[in-house]
């Protein structure tokens, strides 16, 4: 149980072009999402939470307007980083958790983004 | 501020024992998670203590202090397919979650 399925796994595009990124929960209702950006050989960097039916709170120093985030239903939340540019290359990586409990989050599998 | 530190990267031998070490400074506790996560995976969830003491989980064990700010992943019986990164996070008295950097564990036959 407790799937989070992340697609697309690998996005190469040019410059200027905005990229959309599902994370979808298969067989939970996923109350929060989480959206992580990860640069090689670093740690996962929060940069927001969404709450469904709710507008996405993000960390200090993400550009809300460049990292578009909808949570529109229980099982779906999309990342749209828009208008793409080569220093947005990174690894994605949205995970899930359903109610208020303490509890570990579950992942998806991330989408390697690469802007030329 | 809020701090995690775990050593960069470490070495063990297949067979072998390792220990990983996390320390934490942070606003609050509200447990500890420890996650493996492969080259260009997502992370695992491994294991989570709220309580001082060891969990143990088949070949990987769990130990907490919460007094001195410390944690420890034991791995035993080391296998070739436990070459990863282990990531240890702590949760705030705001429910969020703080990042370590990771320890890169290599498994040398």
């Amino acid at each position: 149980g407790a799937v989070v399925s992340q697609h697309p796994s690998r996005v190469i595009c040019k410059s200027g072009t905005s990229v959309k990124i599902e994370c979808r929960s298969l067989d939970f209702q996923a109350t929060t999402m989480f959206w992580y950006r990860q640069f090689p050989k670093q740690s996962l960097m929060l940069m927001a939470t969404s709450n469904e039916g709710s507008k996405a709170t993000y960390e200090q120093g993400v550009e809300k307007d460049k990292f578009l985030i909808n949570h529109a239903s229980l099982t779906l939340s999309t990342l749209t980083v828009t208008s793409a540019h080569p220093e947005d290359s990174s690894f994605y990586i949205c995970s899930a958790i359903t109610g208020n409990e303490i509890q570990p989050q579950h992942f998806g599998d991330g989408t390697r983004l690469s802007i030329l | 501020g809020q701090n995690i530190d775990q050593p960069t990267e470490m070495t063990a031998t297949e067979g072998a024992i390792v220990q990983i070490n996390c320390t934490y400074q942070t606003s609050g506790f509200n447990g500890l998670f420890w996650y493996q996560q492969h080259a260009g995976e997502a992370p695992t969830f491994l294991s989570y203590n709220v309580l001082d003491g060891l969990e143990e989980k088949g070949r990987f064990s769990s130990f907490l202090s919460r007094s001195k700010g410390y944690s420890y992943l034991l791995l035993k019986e080391l296998q070739m397919k436990d070459s990863a990164s282990y990531l240890c996070a702590v949760m705030d008295s705001n429910y969020q979650l703080i990042w370590g950097a990771g320890t890169k564990l290599i498994i040398k036959p």
